[in-house]
């Protein structure tokens, strides 16, 4: 499965470093979120961009800073973070809100990437 | 506020046998999607099927089949013949028709036994 593609696969950082992480999508979509998935808890879905524009932010602590350049990228941005923001963070993709036709409400995930918080 | 329960945390099943995994939901809207998702040691969230709440007929993917009865708001998953590689977290998810939000149940880890 490559059609969304996540770098880095893991991470470990330390509570004062800076790292991004990156999504990218090969399925023509203009909806991308990002997700937390946390030991014992559903996934929480942080952030979507829906034609480049963000048009959810779920209160996310502001250590978490997404970019959206373009329909295909995606980023996130870490800054000063917890131990308790240890978890995977996977990326999706779908259609956009105002698509039509079946599968346009399909989200397709990336691999994930692995965020260990020291 | 919709949400989404899988009752059962865990399930073991033998290899070559059927197993059904449940899902409840609550909402008031009239259309919506729901998905079952799986999510191997890989940590790769992968679709496994999908249906749509205005129609009828279950959906089916091969070895995967739904139940899906629409009034009592349940979506179970049937997986026949199952294989070592079917092991993993299994998600039901809920999406309407007017939010591109997913809604997770809790997940249930499915074991299979050789």
């Amino acid at each position: 499965e490559t059609g969304v593609t996540q770098t880095p696969r893991h991470l470990v950082m330390g509570m004062t470093n800076k790292k991004s992480l990156k999504c990218e999508q090969h399925l023509g979509h203009n909806a991308m979120y990002w997700y937390k998935q946390s030991a014992k808890k559903p996934l929480e879905l942080m952030f979507v961009y829906n034609f480049k524009e963000q048009t959810e932010n779920n209160s996310v602590p502001s250590r978490f800073s997404p970019e959206c350049p373009n329909s295909s990228h995606l980023f996130l941005h870490l800054h000063t973070l917890q131990p308790e923001d240890s978890a995977l963070y996977l990326c999706a993709s779908s259609q956009p809100a105002q698509a039509s036709g079946p599968g346009k409400e399909t989200q397709y995930f990336g691999p994930g990437t692995r965020l260990l918080v020291l | 506020a919709q949400t989404v329960t899988q009752s059962q945390p865990e399930m073991s099943v033998q290899e070559a046998e059927t197993v059904t995994l449940s899902c409840t939901y609550d909402t008031s809207e009239s259309d919506y999607y729901l998905f079952w998702y799986k999510q191997p040691p890989s940590r790769q969230m992968i679709l496994v099927i999908r249906q749509e709440a205005y129609k009828q007929q279950n959906a089916t993917e091969n070895r995967f089949s739904v139940n899906f009865q629409k009034a009592a708001k349940s979506f179970s998953l049937k997986i026949s013949d199952s294989q070592l590689g079917d092991a993993a977290m299994y998600f039901c998810a809920y999406r309407g028709d007017s939010n591109y939000q997913l809604i997770w149940g809790a997940g249930t880890k499915l074991i299979i036994k050789p």
